[in-house]
């Protein structure tokens, strides 16, 4: 059963762009969500996260938006670089389940010149 | 600081044999956590260890196991490898205590294939 449903499963921006990023989940119990990105031959590695008591987080060029009641949450790439050119995975986890994520299926972005 | 670090980079195993990953943690850090990455099914949670003891399992059958030694490395062992279990298995680590998942930080993985 997946829990946390993400697109688009790739994205094509000009530099200089916005990167829009998009996560739903279905299980309440969530209150931590991450942002992964993952270079080829490289582990993800953690870019923003949030919790359900703010609806916006921002860090430098990346933010998050979050809609508890439409239990939905985004991450937004300002100005974006060739360098951003990654997979991107949105995740989410409940206080109980200790270092367990459930992931989103990714989202392949590649920033065009 | 050295990161999270997984041995081999790389393995070629055949159907039916079994695997053994070893993960060494980020020094101080008592967790450690194995996902298995594919592009069918994407990342998927297998087991947390902390202090030794399993925290935590996934939804995997019981040809998966893992095990934590006192100095925190881990190791996952796959027996009766099937083509399916071809996949890049993530190791990630955490302080285990106090806003571990906060501060949780993957290796670069192991890279399975099964013949």
């Amino acid at each position: 059963q997946q829990q946390v449903k993400q697109s688009p499963q790739s994205l094509i921006v000009q530099k200089g762009g916005i990167s829009i990023i998009n996560c739903a989940y279905e299980n309440t119990a969530f209150d931590y969500f991450p942002w992964y990105q993952q270079f080829p031959g490289k582990g993800p590695a953690l870019l923003i996260a949030i919790r359900p008591d703010v609806s916006e987080k921002k860090e430098g060029r990346f933010t998050i938006s979050f809609n508890k009641s439409a239990k939905q949450f985004s991450l937004h790439i300002m100005d974006s670089q060739p360098g951003d050119s990654a997979t991107y995975f949105c995740a989410a986890s409940d206080e109980g389940g200790g270092n367990k994520l459930t992931f989103g299926t990714g989202t392949q972005l590649k920033v065009e010149l | 600081k050295a990161g999270v670090t997984q041995t081999p980079r790389y393995l070629i195993k055949t159907r039916g044999q079994q695997v053994t990953l070893s993960c060494s943690p980020i020094s101080g850090h008592r967790s450690v956590s194995w996902y298995q990455q594919t592009p069918g099914q994407g990342l998927q949670f297998l087991f947390e260890y902390f202090s030794e003891t399993q925290r935590n399992k996934g939804n995997f059958p019981g040809r998966f196991s893992g095990r934590q030694f006192s100095n925190s490395r881990s190791e996952m062992n796959v027996s009766t490898l099937e083509l399916g279990d071809s996949a890049l298995y993530l190791c990630a680590s955490s302080p285990g205590i106090g806003g571990i998942i906060e501060k949780l930080l993957f290796g670069s993985g192991t890279q399975l294939s099964v013949l």
